[in-house]
């Protein structure tokens, strides 16, 4: 089956430090590679997504490459700030037959920026 | 545009009762999704449906039941709450987009925290 792998942390860094959260992947076909992220008494929303090999995601300084030779999608951000403390999800995303979209998510990844 | 909203936001229940949760959407999105968190657990899936009047069972779905009656509800039902189903549980929702390959972005709801003692 497919399945997606990441530390679940917490990961703690000062205020502009470099971020990296590792995720890779397990899944029968070309998934599409997604990063959620979920701020503290909110809901996942998507941070960034790829859909194919090389392509590269970005979205408010972080960035992530559909790398399929290596089955991964890393997280990395060159100057992380408090506000950007949250749990930070790998996913991916296959269609079935029916055409529904089956997302598979990791376990999370707490992220923790003091000052 | 509210997005993704669910109703209520925390309950506590005991063992034994029911209760429903609401999840309403005002994107005419096709799809709607159950799930749950739990600790170390990520999210998994409960039940999901691909258009009203259509629900069909995910991971996890012992215990819940869902109805799909309007296109921008997606009700979930607990009968009998049981301690194992203290958990968060959030409503999604996505585009339909027609072919075999299918790669849309998901929205969530906020959340709603379930304690049952």
């Amino acid at each position: 089956g497919n399945s997606v792998t990441q530390m679940e942390g917490p990961v703690t860094l000062s205020e502009e430090a470099f971020l990296t959260i590792n995720c890779t992947y397990t899944a029968t076909g070309y998934p599409s590679l997604f990063w959620y992220v979920q701020y503290p008494g909110e809901g996942l929303q998507l941070l960034l997504k790829a859909t194919k090999a090389d392509d590269k995601g970005s979205n408010k300084g972080f960035e992530a490459t559909y790398r399929k030779e290596t089955t991964s999608f890393h997280l990395e951000k060159g100057s992380v700030q408090v506000s950007d403390s949250a749990v930070y999800f790998c996913a991916l995303t296959l269609s079935n037959s029916g055409g529904y979209q089956k997302v598979t998510f990791g376990i999370g990844t707490k992220l923790q920026v003091i000052p | 545009n509210a997005g993704v909203t669910q109703t209520p936001k925390f309950r506590v229940l005991k063992t034994g009762q029911s209760m429903t949760l609401l999840c309403a959407q005002d994107m005419n999105h096709e799809y709607m999704y159950w799930y749950r968190q739990d600790p170390g657990m990520g999210l998994r899936l409960i039940h999901y449906s691909v258009g009203e009047g259509t629900t069909a069972k995910g991971e996890v779905p012992d215990g819940y039941n869902v109805s799909r009656l309007k296109k921008q509800n997606f009700l979930l039902g607990l009968e009998s709450a049981a301690p194992s189903q203290t958990s968060v549980y959030f409503c999604a929702s996505s585009y339909y987009q027609k072919g075999p390959t299918s790669r849309e972005t998901q929205y969530f709801g906020p959340g709603t925290r379930l304690l049952v003692l």
